[in-house]
């Protein structure tokens, strides 16, 4: 079975500010992949960072990173430089086997 | 190009009755997920589609049936609606080869009264 667990089920950030929003996952299966999706109220899912779990090397996208554990099956998000648009919810990912799993999400807060 | 599209957007039904909820893939992509979100929670899987076949399934009742056509854009089918079933209703199109690039679609808020 695949768990993903979000602990934080709110977090506010100023705005310029970094945050890092965390995930802790659960699997048996060596491949796979994690996945951080952004939702906002619009409802669409949009993808934000995706990682290998094979590759050692932290993901980046502009001023999006994330901090990969495989040992410790860790994989929060930071978000540097916080911008107003970034107020969304965020959920964690893992995705194997054709299908994702998700976690209950962090809503995030910007305040200006 | 289009993404994933989704009709309709919101819908309205009573307990007992049955709905049909449709997703157009994104262009290029043979493979079809439906996911059920409900209110504060993480998107769940429900079954995919894939050469017009359930290939998988979560742990939904029968109720939940589905449909993939030639085209590849797929029907979600709930019969005997609780009030339970009240959630958004998330399709992922992805390309069977690269399947680890889904892409969804804005959902269809489902409201079961």
């Amino acid at each position: 079975a695949q768990t993903v667990t979000q602990s934080q089920p709110e977090m506010s950030v100023q705005e310029a500010e970094t945050v890092t929003l965390s995930c802790t996952y659960d699997t048996s299966e060596s491949d796979y992949y994690l996945f951080w999706y952004k939702q906002p109220p619009s409802r669409q899912m949009i993808l934000v960072i995706r990682q290998e779990a094979y590759k050692q090397q932290n993901a980046t996208e502009n001023r999006f990173s994330v901090n990969f554990q495989k040992a410790a099956k860790s994989f929060s998000l930071k978000i540097s430089d916080s911008q107003l648009g970034d107020a969304a919810m965020y959920f964690c990912a893992i995705y194997n086997f054709n299908k994702f799993y998700f976690g209950s999400g962090t809503k995030l807060n910007v305040k200006p | 190009d289009a993404g994933v599209t989704q009709s309709p957007t919101h819908l309205i039904k009573t307990r007992g009755q049955q709905v049909t909820l449709r997703c157009s893939p994104k262009s290029g992509h043979d493979t079809v997920s439906w996911y059920q979100q409900a209110l504060g929670q993480g998107p769940q899987f429900i079954f995919q589609y894939y050469e017009e076949e359930e290939r998988q399934r979560g742990n939904f009742p029968d109720r939940f049936s589905g449909h993939q056509y030639p085209n590849y854009s797929s029907e979600l089918n709930v019969n005997a609606l609780l009030l339970g079933d009240s959630a958004l209703y998330l399709c992922a199109s992805s390309f069977r080869r690269v399947n680890t690039e889904a892409f969804f679609g804005q959902g269809t808020r489902l409201t079961v009264v």
